[in-house]
């Protein structure tokens, strides 16, 4: 199985709404990573998880909270969104550092 | 810190025909590389990576690029396009020696094949 899935594939919320978006993979990858892409642009790392540990966090607003409940599965939770976070959420992992990272199709999220 | 140049927001190239997708990179130390290809709506997809050894890497669908150190380039190449080949393309950059794990990208190439 080299596939990572996401859930949803596209979520629209209000601003005062709490939704969680949920990434799995089962390659054995020791590392998973949150990005945000907005249309046209490059990704932009969020947050990486190594071995269930959070060990980057880009000075991503509270707003945005991350979790990683086992070695297989990545939340991001969202509470109190801004309109300008729609974007395409995208979770990758990888099988060891630095190595290549599988993408996931992305949860397309939009607030309104 | 690291980056990632891609001069081109646009390639535009006839099926059948070469094409080239350019990048540079900018790291302290020595790098992995990476191209990806993502297609509308969709996720990254991994196409090819230099990480050490031979400078001409083969990756899928065709693709290969070709590592030089000294002009710090990594373009992507394949000998004939494909329509299907359309879709944005992102080099990206990691640092082996600081062991940080995560990628900085390029700001990405469209590609476009005309039939």
């Amino acid at each position: 199985d080299t596939e990572v899935t996401q859930t949803p594939k596209h979520l629209v919320m209000g601003m005062t709404n709490k939704k969680s978006l949920k990434c799995e993979q089962h390659m054995g990858h020791r590392a998973m990573y949150w990005y945000k892409q907005k249309a046209k642009k490059p990704p932009e790392l969020m947050f990486v998880y190594s071995y269930e540990k959070l060990s980057i966090n880009e000075s991503v607003p509270s707003r945005f909270s991350p979790e990683c409940p086992n070695s297989s599965l990545l939340n991001l939770h969202l509470h109190a969104l801004q309109p300008e976070d729609s974007a395409l959420y995208l979770c990758a992992s990888s099988p060891e550092r630095d190595y290549e990272q599988y993408f996931g199709p992305g949860t397309r999220l939009t607030v309104t | 810190a690291q980056s990632v140049a891609q001069p081109e927001d646009q390639v535009n190239v006839a099926e059948g025909n070469p094409l080239t997708v350019k990048c540079t990179y900018s790291v302290s130390g020595n790098p992995y590389l990476f191209w990806y290809v993502q297609y509308p709506n969709r996720g990254l997809q991994f196409l090819l990576k230099y990480i050490t050894g031979d400078n001409l890497v083969k990756g899928s669908y065709g693709f290969e690029a070709e590592f030089n150190k000294s002009q710090t380039s990594f373009h992507l190449k394949k000998p004939s396009a494909l329509v299907s080949d359309s879709a944005l393309y992102f080099c990206a950059v990691s640092n082996m020696d600081t062991g940080r794990r995560a990628l900085t990208f390029g700001s990405g190439t469209r590609l476009q094949v005309q039939p």
